[in-house]
């Protein structure tokens, strides 16, 4: 069972070029999300998606987009990267019909803009 | 969602208990707490979840007041690979379409 799987798992790309990082989950979670952590700091909420077909704005969307065509990928994308988005994305899954809010995370992507 | 606020920091010996505190004076009747770990180049991990008194798990125990207005995560006889950061979240559960706050958390250094 791979649980979440991200790529790539590090990255170096020029400003202003276009980027996508992919995200899969096998344990059918119906919620997904994408978090970005910045050098010392906690992690911050980019985009969600509670089902398939839905996605909804964390607490620092602008300069992402994200899609949730089925249940087990959920890509962010970065249409025209800028320095300030080099960070590590960390992506997440949860089961969130239950009473416990564990979320499963991914092992990241390192992303330096240039 | 309400505030949390813990030690930036602590250090501990191999062997010692471990006590991480968290206060959340508004918190909310339907907020539950949930602690995650995470070690370095790696994604949190969830570690426990309580909502009042106290939670037990084969990792760690979790201690809620009657008034719930603080929290205290204890880590029974640590280890080297005890060193993380840990968060304190605490929010209603995700099923209502509720999201995960993670602030700052406490890093935790064990010394050999």
């Amino acid at each position: 069972i791979a649980g979440i799987t991200q790529a790539p798992t590090s990255q170096i790309l020029a400003a202003g070029r276009r980027m996508t990082l992919r995200c899969t989950q096998d344990m059918r979670h119906n919620a997904m999300y994408w978090y970005r952590q910045d050098l010392g700091l906690g992690l911050r909420l980019i985009h969600y998606s509670n089902t398939a077909g839905t996605t909804g704005k964390g607490e620092v969307p602008d300069g992402y987009s994200v899609s949730r065509a089925n249940t087990d990928d959920f890509p962010l994308t970065l249409a025209s990267a800028v320095p300030s988005q080099t960070s590590v994305y960390f992506c997440a899954s949860s089961d969130s019909t239950g009473s416990i809010n564990e979320q499963f995370f991914g092992p990241g992507t390192r992303l330096t803009v240039l | 969602l309400a505030k949390t606020t813990q030690p930036i920091s602590m250090d501990s010996y191999e062997g010692q208990e471990v006590n991480i505190t968290c206060s959340h004076n508004n918190i909310a009747t339907n907020d539950y707490i949930t602690w995650y770990q995470q070690f370095p180049s790696q994604g949190p991990r969830f570690i426990i979840q309580g909502y009042k008194t106290k939670v037990t798990n084969e990792v760690a125990s979790l201690f809620i007041p009657a008034d719930r207005k603080s929290s205290t995560l204890s880590l029974p006889r640590v280890s080297l690979s005890d060193t993380a950061v840990y968060y304190c979240l605490v929010g209603p559960l995700l099923w209502a379409g509720n999201m995960l706050t993670f602030g700052g958390g406490t890093r935790l250094m064990v010394k050999p």
